[in-house]
């Protein structure tokens, strides 16, 4: 069973800095089948990114994902008052999804 | 638009059962697999189970396995997730979300918060 480990726990950071959450996996994991979402609180999560790199739908570009194998990176590169918010990673190989433990992402 | 809306859920007591739904509108419903999340109150995401767009094959994660059945049915664009021998680690927000053509999760239901509690 592939467990996701994301860093750190929670991020403080003020807007307009930029952002770098990490997440590795305990095996390689194929990029194809990796995403990131966001959640505020009181919402549903939101997908930001599939394919370890590819935009989804509506995503502004200051969110950028990259990666492969065990490390992969979520960065926004200015943060924006509505981007404070809980940042998950997710394998979703073989139909199953597995999630990190999410990055907390607050204004300093 | 996409739309996923479930059910009400409650407050329900240790071992008994509560069937949840999840109405879907706004795509072909019968031609995505569906998938059930849940979370814990202030926790992380879980994945629950997954069906696929036929309902023919299923999936559960280890925790709910043998107590948990998720069903769908394509003539009524709806996902269900009967879950019975409930206990107190099953008290969570419950979220259905949509397998999307790139396979990562695009459409969430808002939830629906189930309370485990005698």
């Amino acid at each position: 069973e592939i467990v996701l480990t994301q860093s750190p726990g929670t991020l403080s950071l003020s807007p307009g800095e930029r952002a770098t959450l990490s997440c590795r996996a305990s095996q390689s994991v194929s990029s194809t089948y990796f995403a990131w979402y966001q959640q505020k609180p009181g919402q549903p999560p939101r997908l930001l990114i599939y394919s370890a790199s590819t935009r989804a739908t509506g995503i502004p570009d200051r969110f950028r994902g990259s990666g492969s194998g065990t490390d992969f990176t979520l960065t926004i590169t200015r943060l924006e008052s509505e981007d404070f918010a809980v940042y998950y990673c997710q394998h979703y190989g073989s139909s199953r999804g597995t999630f990190g433990q999410g990055t907390k992402v607050e204004i300093k | 638009q996409v739309q996923l809306v479930e059910s009400e859920g409650g407050v329900v007591q240790p071992g008994r059962s509560v069937r949840l739904s999840c109405a879907a509108s706004g795509f072909t419903f019968s031609n995505y697999g569906m998938h059930w999340v849940r979370q814990a109150p202030g926790k992380g995401l879980e994945w629950v189970a997954v069906i696929w767009h036929d309902g023919r094959r299923t999936d559960y994660a280890d925790s709910v396995k043998g107590r948990f059945i998720i069903s769908r049915d394509n003539s009524k664009n709806t996902l269900y997730l009967q879950m019975s021998s409930l206990r107190a680690e099953d008290t969570a927000l419950y979220y259905c979300a949509r397998d999307g053509a790139t396979g990562a999760w695009d459409y969430w239901g808002q939830g629906t918060l189930v309370i485990v509690s005698s």
